[in-house]
């Protein structure tokens, strides 16, 4: 258990709508990051957001954005859905510091396919 | 840009026997390694990480791995497999770039069977 919950488990979508997926964090956990992890592959880094700004980006484009919140939760939104963005998407919280000194808790995942 | 590549996408073995999971890496500044395990239907959970202390890094579940700076290697090893330790296992490296404390680059993930 890492306390560190998504939501929904599973979702289907048809190309062009949007989605919101969901991360719940533990207490205290100031930074969030979310993760596409496409079938067979690694997971690629999205965003990371710390005490509720985004202070990271990979190669994504601007139709994935985020929400952080004071409680700890944190949304991941996806307009104009592509067939391409069908992957598990992953978030991970972590209590400050830095890759070297803190350590980063994965949810389970939310599986995403686009149709 | 930081890299890793994993050789092999499948690696089988007995158990009981030497686990050996591959990694190489590309960093143009000394890196923070990982290697983390993802059980099906479950997030990626932590082994060990390598941040230039020990070369010889020990993980959970009696996993290791040695960072080798001349080789760019970070391998993973278990002295003996466990049907247990049937999951994908992912090499990463940390990316110091754009501002972010946490951003991980993931090789594309091994996956190890056990066989009885």
């Amino acid at each position: 258990e890492t306390g560190v919950t998504q939501s929904p488990t599973h979702l289907i979508k048809t190309r062009g709508q949007q989605v919101t997926l969901r991360c719940s964090s533990q207490s205290g956990h100031n930074t969030v990051s979310w993760y596409q992890q496409a079938l067979g592959q690694g997971p690629q880094f999205i965003f990371q957001y710390y005490r509720e700004e985004e202070n990271g980006r990979g190669n994504f484009p601007p139709r994935f954005s985020g929400l952080q919140f004071p409680n700890y939760s944190s949304e991941l939104n996806v307009n104009a859905l592509e067939l391409d963005d069908s992957a598990l998407y992953l978030c991970a919280s972590s209590l400050g510091g830095t890759v070297a000194t803190g350590r980063q808790y994965f949810g389970p995942g939310t599986r995403l396919t686009v149709t | 840009a930081q890299s890793v590549t994993q050789l092999g996408s499948h690696v089988s073995v007995s158990e009981g026997a030497l686990v050996l999971l591959r990694c190489n890496y590309s960093s143009s500044v000394p890196p923070y390694l990982f290697w983390y395990v993802q059980y099906p239907n479950q997030g990626l959970q932590l082994l060990l990480k390598y941040t230039s202390a020990a070369t010889l890094v020990k993980g959970i579940n009696d996993f290791e791995a040695e960072f080798k700076k001349s080789e760019t290697s970070f391998h993973l090893t278990k002295p003996s497999a466990h049907m247990s330790d049937a999951a994908e296992y992912f090499c990463a490296v940390s990316d110091f770039g754009g501002g972010s404390n946490y951003k991980l680059t993931f090789g594309k993930g091994t996956l190890l069977t056990v066989n009885p």
